[in-house]
């Protein structure tokens, strides 16, 4: 596509509940990030893709998060058992290649409210 | 660890004043790239410049301009002659060179009344 794209743009969900998130980079960029900003913390990165290796998951904040790329393109990122903590907008972002300082290019962002 | 303080949380200023936003960073590499992001209210982040570490040339583009000063740790981001459409609110970013996460400042939201 055109620019990068996630869904849904906006989600409400009860506190407890499983989310997933997606997001649909630009085509043919190899690497692919997911950035939390929240009132609080800001903009915090929590994982990224590169090819085929081994996702960096350092930023991801507690083991009820997770995220998976299929087939190097697509990737979701799941929160388990939201709490109200994890409200935030969620953002994806995807650049030709990781290292060098290569631009992103950033998605509009997943609103995730936890009520 | 890496570390990017923008002081400034709000600038207001009348159409047509000049602004400029601070950055200062902290890093323990020698090889590093710097950013200015815009987020406008759509909420997407749009790229506006990238500077590597041995780079300290001043950049202009258009009513933009960049300044990095190594000596003083610092990136500054200048509109001139501001408009309305430049209400947003700005991040200034590091990223390592090896890898692209980027560090995020706070960000300096500015607002331009006509």
């Amino acid at each position: 596509g055109a620019g990068v794209s996630q869904s849904p743009s906006n989600k409400v969900t009860e506190k407890g509940k499983d989310v997933e998130l997606r997001c649909d980079p630009i085509s043919g960029h190899t690497a692919l990030y997911w950035y939390r900003q929240s009132l609080g913390q800001g903009l915090e990165f929590l994982i990224y893709f590169q090819g085929n290796s081994a996702p960096d998951k350092s930023g991801l904040p507690s083991d009820r998060f997770s995220a998976e790329r299929t087939g190097g393109s697509v990737s979701t990122l799941t929160i388990q058992r939201t709490q109200q903590e994890d409200s935030a907008v969620y953002l994806c972002a995807s650049s030709l290649k990781v290292g060098g300082g290569t631009e992103a290019f950033f998605g509009q962002g997943t609103r995730l409210t936890v009520v | 660890a890496q570390k990017v303080t923008q002081a400034q949380t709000e600038i207001s200023v009348v159409e047509k004043e000049d602004v400029t936003l601070d950055c200062v960073y902290e890093t323990r590499d020698t090889t590093y790239y710097l950013f200015w992001y815009k987020q406008p209210p759509s909420g997407e982040l749009v790229f506006l410049i990238r500077r590597n570490s041995f780079d300290e040339q001043n950049e202009i583009s258009g009513r933009y301009s960049w300044n990095f000063q190594k000596s003083t740790s610092s990136f500054n981001f200048t509109i001139t002659a501001s408009q309305v459409v430049d209400s947003a609110v700005y991040f200034c970013a590091l990223a390592k060179a090896a890898g692209n996460k980027l560090t995020f400042g706070g960000g300096t939201r500015v607002l331009v009344k006509p």
